[in-house]
């Protein structure tokens, strides 16, 4: 069973939807969760970055941690053509900082 | 733009070559990570450096190595490479205990 797994997609939804993308993991030990996006070409872009379980509100962008599940989402409101790329969830432990294990990565289109 | 910097943004080479690539951090980023990104594995993590010390070591072949200089800059040497090393190389810096920073990576193709 690998840490992290996320559905690859692709997602293709029409301008002005809600998107809910998720991941779920199996180390219990995991505190730190985030998304990225990465689009085309480019590095991943920080998203969203939330501790333990609960939820985190930026913008049109809402990330939920379930700890108790091992499962994490990200939603994304009203969505727009520009929110097309692939998201990328990415979790660690408490220790090293740079030790993050990534998902695979949903691809999202958006469609006007 | 993340302040991040990775150059080249593409490399061809052959097989049994060596390579260098090249990362800035952002401006005060003690830390530098190196990452993988390859279809089939996905984002790997390498290598972290803090202030020029190695601090994590991931899944880093022996036939990689890095180092962080007085700068902050650091480089990622790649030796011996097989047709298996291909793949998008990132570099990402952060300041103490925050998220990572992603540069745009460079391309490696072995041919």
């Amino acid at each position: 069973q690998k840490e992290v797994e996320q559905d690859p997609g692709p997602l293709s939804v029409p301008e002005g939807a809600i998107v809910s993308l998720n991941c779920t993991y199996s180390n219990s030990a995991f505190q730190y969760f985030m998304w990225y996006r990465q689009y085309s070409r480019k590095g991943p872009e920080l998203l969203m970055y939330t501790y333990s379980s609960g939820n985190k509100e930026d913008g049109r962008f809402t990330a939920q941690v379930d700890k108790s599940s091992k499962y994490i989402s990200l939603f994304i409101r009203d969505s727009q053509p520009s929110d097309s790329a692939t998201y990328l969830c990415a979790m660690r432990n408490g220790g090293s900082q740079g030790n993050l294990i990534f998902g695979k990565g949903t691809k999202l289109s958006v469609k006007p | 733009d993340s302040g991040v910097t990775q150059t080249p943004k593409h490399l061809i080479t052959a097989t049994g070559q060596r390579v260098t690539l090249r990362c800035s951090p952002r401006s005060g980023d003690l830390s530098v990570y190196w990452y993988q990104q390859s279809l089939d594995q996905g984002l790997q993590f390498l290598i972290q450096y803090y202030n020029g010390e190695e601090r994590a070591k991931g899944n880093i072949l022996e036939r990689f190595s890095a180092q962080q200089f007085p700068d902050l800059h650091s480089e990622l040497n790649l030796s011996s490479l097989e047709l298996g090393d291909s793949a998008l190389y990132f570099c990402a810096s952060s300041p103490s205990n925050s998220p990572l920073h992603f540069g745009n990576g460079t391309r490696l193709t072995v041919t």
